[in-house]
């Protein structure tokens, strides 16, 4: 059972160029989302997904695209990178539905580090 | 949205109880409290949960006030590898799955 799996682990740009982050999971869970987190700072909302076809945006969507065609997977695309993009990124996932204690518990993939020049 | 404040930095000798507060004074009466932690710079980890009872797991113990408004997480045994920022989430009410994380506690364990 390999949880979240996050590739590229490392990832260096040049300004303008694109590319995306994969997120991968095998639990079955309908809610996966992406954040990123910046030196001293907490992690913030950037997208996410309630089922596949179902996308929307967190605190800080700007400059990223997702889609979610597979319950699975759930890229993260940067179209134009920019210097202030360069963080690292942390996919997690979730049921939707309520668990029986009434909570849903995220869980995380192990991150990818983007640094964009 | 219900935010919640956390003092930045921590520290707690090693062997003894790590006490981590938290401030959730806009707390809607359906919303559950959630701890995570990250160690060094890996992915969060879940810890524990609750909506109004204290609550106890294999890692911790959550104990949330009776006006819900604060809640402490119990590290009973601190040790080094407890060393992690903590964040304290409150789920905001009716937006599904969002978990909107703060700048945490930063606990540091000390030998």
């Amino acid at each position: 059972n390999a949880g979240v799996t996050q590739t590229p682990k490392f990832q260096v740009l040049k300004t303008g160029q694109s590319m995306t982050l994969q997120c991968a999971q095998d639990m079955n869970h309908e809610y996966m989302s992406w954040y990123r987190q910046d030196p001293g700072m907490g992690l913030r909302l950037i997208h996410y997904s309630v089922g596949a076809g179902i996308t929307d945006q967190g605190e800080v969507p700007n400059g990223y695209n997702v889609s979610r065609s597979t319950t699975e997977d759930f890229p993260l695309r940067l179209l134009s990178a920019a210097p202030s993009q360069t963080s690292v990124y942390f996919c997690a996932s979730s049921y939707l539905s309520l668990h029986s204690s009434g909570a849903n518990v995220l869980t995380f993939g192990a991150g990818s580090r983007l640094t964009v020049l | 949205d219900a935010k919640t404040t956390q003092p930045p930095s921590m520290d707690c000798a090693e062997g003894r109880a790590a006490n981590l507060p938290c401030n959730h004074s806009t707390i809607s009466g359906n919303e559950y409290v959630y701890w995570y932690r990250q160690i060094h710079s890996q992915g969060p980890q879940y810890i524990i949960h609750g909506l109004k009872n204290n609550e106890t797991n294999e890692m911790a113990s959550l104990i949330i006030t009776e006006d819900r408004k604060s809640s402490t997480l119990i590290l009973p045994h601190a040790t080094l590898r407890d060393t992690a920022v903590y964040y304290c989430i409150v789920r905001v009410r009716d937006t599904g799955n969002q978990f909107y994380f703060g700048t945490g506690t930063s606990l540091t364990v000390i030998p």
